[in-house]
């Protein structure tokens, strides 16, 4: 089975902290993603990386960069926290979305900015 | 605009009665779509798409979903609900061009089943 692991479930930053989001699929999956879910909204894409070293913009990317250095690794970056980055953040990640390989989810991050 | 629509917020069902939690598209080109389902506190789980082939297309725990190309709908169904099928459930599609990444949610229906 494919695992997309988030390092932390829960994470509690203060206004201004730079934060990191970290997450590692272990399936050599070329396509990976970071959303975020907020009740009402459902999911909005903020970043994705079809290979390493490459990255496009979702729909949300204001306030987020990304890094992705290695193939398994996808890493979401706050710059400078503000309270309305509250939100759950989920990873995920597909071989081939172009060919309808479903998308794998990590457990999600639950982060709040105070 | 491409776009994926879930018209309920909430949909309750009794243990034991059939369910559908309704999802429709619009999209250019040939919709790949697709459903998952989130319990509380975890990630999203793939239920099953649909990609070509049979209208009908079975995924699952017992779920299945009917593909409506004149209605550009994509349903979700389960013959008789389990009060374990209580979750939040997602459809999506594969979108052409544009930023999502080339898949966009709806905003989600949440499933309530009781005993």
């Amino acid at each position: 089975d494919v695992k997309v692991t988030q390092s932390s479930r829960y994470l509690v930053k203060r206004t201004g902290e730079k934060v990191f989001l970290e997450c590692v699929q272990d399936m050599d999956h070329e396509n990976m993603f970071w959303y975020r879910q907020d009740p009402g909204l459902g999911l909005r894409l903020i970043y994705f990386s079809y290979d390493v070293k490459m990255k496009e913009k979702g729909d949300i990317p204001e306030g987020y960069s990304v890094s992705r250095e290695k193939k398994e690794r996808f890493s979401l970056i706050l710059e400078s926290a503000s309270t309305n980055q509250t939100s759950m953040y989920l990873c995920a990640s597909t071989q081939a979305l172009l060919n309808g390989s479903p998308l794998h989810f990590g457990n999600g991050t639950r982060l709040t900015v105070t | 605009a491409q776009s994926v629509a879930q018209p309920e917020d909430q949909v309750n069902v009794a243990e034991g009665n059939p369910l559908t939690v309704k999802c429709t598209y619009s999209v250019s080109g040939n919709p790949y779509l697709f459903w998952y389902v989130q319990y509380p506190n975890r990630g999203l789980q793939f239920l099953l798409k649909y990609i070509t082939g049979d209208n009908l297309v079975k995924g699952s725990y017992g779920f299945e979903a009917e593909f409506n190309k004149s209605q550009t709908s994509f349903h979700l169904k389960k013959p008789s609900a389990l009060v374990s099928d209580s979750a939040l459930y997602f459809c999506a599609v594969r979108v052409y061009g544009g930023s999502q990444g080339n898949l966009i949610f709806g905003k989600g229906t949440k499933l309530s089943v009781k005993p």
